[in-house]
């Protein structure tokens, strides 16, 4: 079974510097991961997917995230927040059903001007 | 443009009432899903379908049913035996046999209660 822990469950930070969102997962398998975002009232779009072919993946709207397997751990970041990036962000764990994913609880970010 | 129809938008049922949720989708995905979503929790598998006249429970199907008779569309139904049904209910499709291949998601139904 797999599982997700969003280690923030809320991050604040000034418009400009950086955001880092942490995720640390637990897969019996070689996992696929996600990250996706949530506007109020809106569905999940999402912003990057870890396929194995690379361990930096870059995403839309400036965000990327790094896999490592020793540390069991996805975290995702932008070099620069932006008004637009306040939202809730939810990582994603698949194991080898197509069909089962696991969420985590959600991390919300709240951007200061 | 391709994506996932839901309606409506905000719904309320009434006590012993049965309502009807509404997701359709034009990207020729073969799976279809239903979420729902609690406030600060993450998001909870009601049913999904991999192939038309087909479909499975997920984590927390009690109170409620589906049916796929079209491979567009996977309406969910909340009957009066699902107690607590406020929440913020969200269909995803997605392709099958292809790795890592995402879900895609509706905007949602907010579902309240009367």
């Amino acid at each position: 079974a797999q599982s997700v822990t969003q280690l923030d469950s809320h991050v604040s930070v000034s418009e400009g510097t950086p955001v880092l969102l942490r995720c640390n997962y637990s897969s019996s398998y070689s996992p696929s991961l996600f990250w996706y975002v949530q506007h109020p009232n809106k569905g999940l779009q999402l912003l990057l997917k870890y396929t194995s072919a690379a361990t930096l993946v870059k995403g839309i709207n400036g965000f990327e995230a790094e896999f490592k397997k020793s540390e069991t751990s996805f975290h995702l970041t932008k070099p620069s927040a932006h008004m637009s990036d306040a939202a809730e962000y939810f990582c994603v764990v698949r194991g080898t059903n197509d069909y089962k994913l696991s969420f985590g609880a959600g991390t919300t970010v709240t951007v200061r001007a | 443009d391709g994506g996932i129809t839901q309606s409506p938008k905000y719904l309320f049922r009434k006590e012993g009432q049965n309502v009807t949720l509404s997701c359709e989708q034009n990207l020729n995905h073969d799976a279809m899903y239903w979420y729902r979503q609690d406030p600060g929790q993450g998001l909870r598998l009601i049913y999904y379908s991999q192939i038309v006249n087909d479909f499975q429970k997920g984590d927390i199907a009690e109170g409620y049913s589906v049916s796929r008779e079209k491979k567009e569309s996977f309406p969910l139904t909340v009957t009066s035996a699902q107690k607590n049904p406020t929440a913020f209910y969200l269909c995803a499709s997605s392709i099958l046999g292809i790795l890592n291949q995402p879900q895609h998601f509706g905007d949602g139904t907010r579902l309240s209660i009367l």
